[in-house]
Formats: C-alpha cells, sequence, structure tokens
C-alpha cells in the first residue's frame, strides 16, 4: 500500500505565480478530498471528488482556486495567482467512499508564498 | 449542517499524566467518528473509529474514546502518555452511511514534557 501521495512536499514561490499541487490516491479509492490547514483556521476541506467528479466545492476560497481529476489516480489542485494568504499545508486525502471508511491523508504539501 | 467541537486547543501535561480531549458534535442521526493524530511535520493518521457496537473504543498506542450518544461526546483518553504523544489531535464525525464528508475540529494541540 504505497498510501496518498502528493507532490511537491514543499513549494516556495513568489506572489502572482501559478502553484500546482498534485495528488496520486491509494489504487480502488473512489473519493478524493483537498483540504488546507493553517493555524488560524485549521483543517479546511476545499473540495471533494466522488469516482473523479466535484461533488462540493464550496470550501474553494476564490476563483484564483481550481480542482481538478482527470483520472481516478490523478488530482491536481491549482492556484493562480498565488498570494502570501495562500500559504498552508495542502492535504489530499481520500477513501474507498463507501461511507463507513476513514480518510487516508497524503504527506501534504507546505506551501509558502513570498 | 453537522458540526465538531474540540473543548481544548492546548494541553501540556508531563508524562505519565492521564489525558482526556473532548469532542462534541452536533447532529441527531446516526454517526461515524474518528480520532486522528498528526505527529509534527507528518500528516492525519487514523487513530481510532466508531461506527456501531461497543461504544467503548480501543485505538492504537493505548489510546481509547468512548462514545457518549446521550452526550454527542466522542472524548479520547489515554491513562499515561508518554513524550512521544506529542502531536495534533482531531476528532471528526460524519453521517453514517453514504458518501458523506466527514466535518474535523479545529484541533487540539498536545504537548507532553519528558
Amino acid at each position: 500500500d504505497a498510501g496518498v501521495i502528493q507532490s511537491p512536499r514543499h513549494e516556495v514561490t513568489e506572489m502572482g505565480q501559478e502553484v500546482t499541487l498534485r495528488c496520486k490516491p491509494i489504487s480502488g479509492h473512489n473519493s478524493l478530498f483537498w483540504y488546507r490547514q493553517t493555524m488560524m483556521r485549521g483543517l479546511e476541506l476545499l473540495i471533494y471528488f466522488n469516482n473523479n467528479v466535484p461533488i462540493d466545492d464550496s470550501g474553494m476560497p476564490e476563483d484564483r482556486f481550481s480542482a481538478k481529476m482527470p483520472n481516478a489516480s490523478f488530482s491536481t489542485l491549482k492556484i493562480q495567482p498565488s498570494e502570501p494568504r495562500d500559504s498552508a499545508v495542502y492535504f489530499c486525502a481520500s477513501t474507498t467512499g463507501t461511507g463507513d471508511q476513514p480518510q487516508h491523508f497524503g504527506d501534504g504539501t507546505r506551501l509558502s508564498i513570498l | 449542517a453537522q458540526s465538531v467541537s474540540q473543548h481544548n486547543h492546548h494541553v501540556i501535561l508531563s508524562e505519565a499524566a492521564s489525558l482526556e480531549l473532548g469532542c462534541n458534535y452536533s447532529y441527531g442521526g446516526t454517526v461515524n467518528l474518528f480520532w486522528y493524530v498528526q505527529y509534527p511535520g507528518q500528516h492525519l493518521q487514523l487513530l481510532l473509529k466508531y461506527f456501531s457496537g461497543d461504544p467503548l473504543v480501543k485505538g492504537i498506542k493505548g489510546f481509547e474514546a468512548e462514545f457518549i450518544k446521550s452526550k454527542f461526546s466522542f472524548n479520547l483518553r489515554k491513562p499515561s502518555v508518554q513524550w512521544s504523544d506529542t502531536a495534533e489531535y482531531f476528532c471528526a464525525v460524519k453521517k453514517a452511511g453514504g458518501s458523506y464528508i466527514p466535518t474535523f475540529g479545529r484541533g487540539t494541540s498536545l504537548i507532553v514534557h519528558p
């Protein structure tokens, strides 16, 4: 079991730049979640996919944020243009989506926008 | 909408002290309950879960939690903490069944002094 794989682990970039975060869920999991974690707000759900389809994106803060899941084994979270307040740790999680299973989290991407 | 409240934001203990972290939720239906742990610099990992049956749930590393339905609570306990238990602890609740999205609490930061 390779677990949820996220890349990059760390990203430092200047404001205004485009940032793309990547996630590979656990094989066989059909639900994928993107979370943002900050000291101020804790763990926030940004978007949730089920069978590659975005089900709930109400947590996406602004139009600068977008997420895609082109296939069952890959998802991206893009921020364009990035701002300093986007600095956070972004986690991807997956689950089988049967409703009774816990989420499995990736190691996260620590994003710093200068 | 369901919500999760973790009353203790920061807890500082000495080794061998007993631990109890509070978690209350607001949802009147059947729920699944989880406790996750996040060690410094790492991703969230499942500590224990409750779906049905015995309301006293045993997890890894000597942790346990008790589901008290009448109090809408799922408190986490450990009789004797260790320095290695220093971490952030998250309670999560979701409606039982289906592809519901879990709601996470803000987390409790536990520091254990050797």
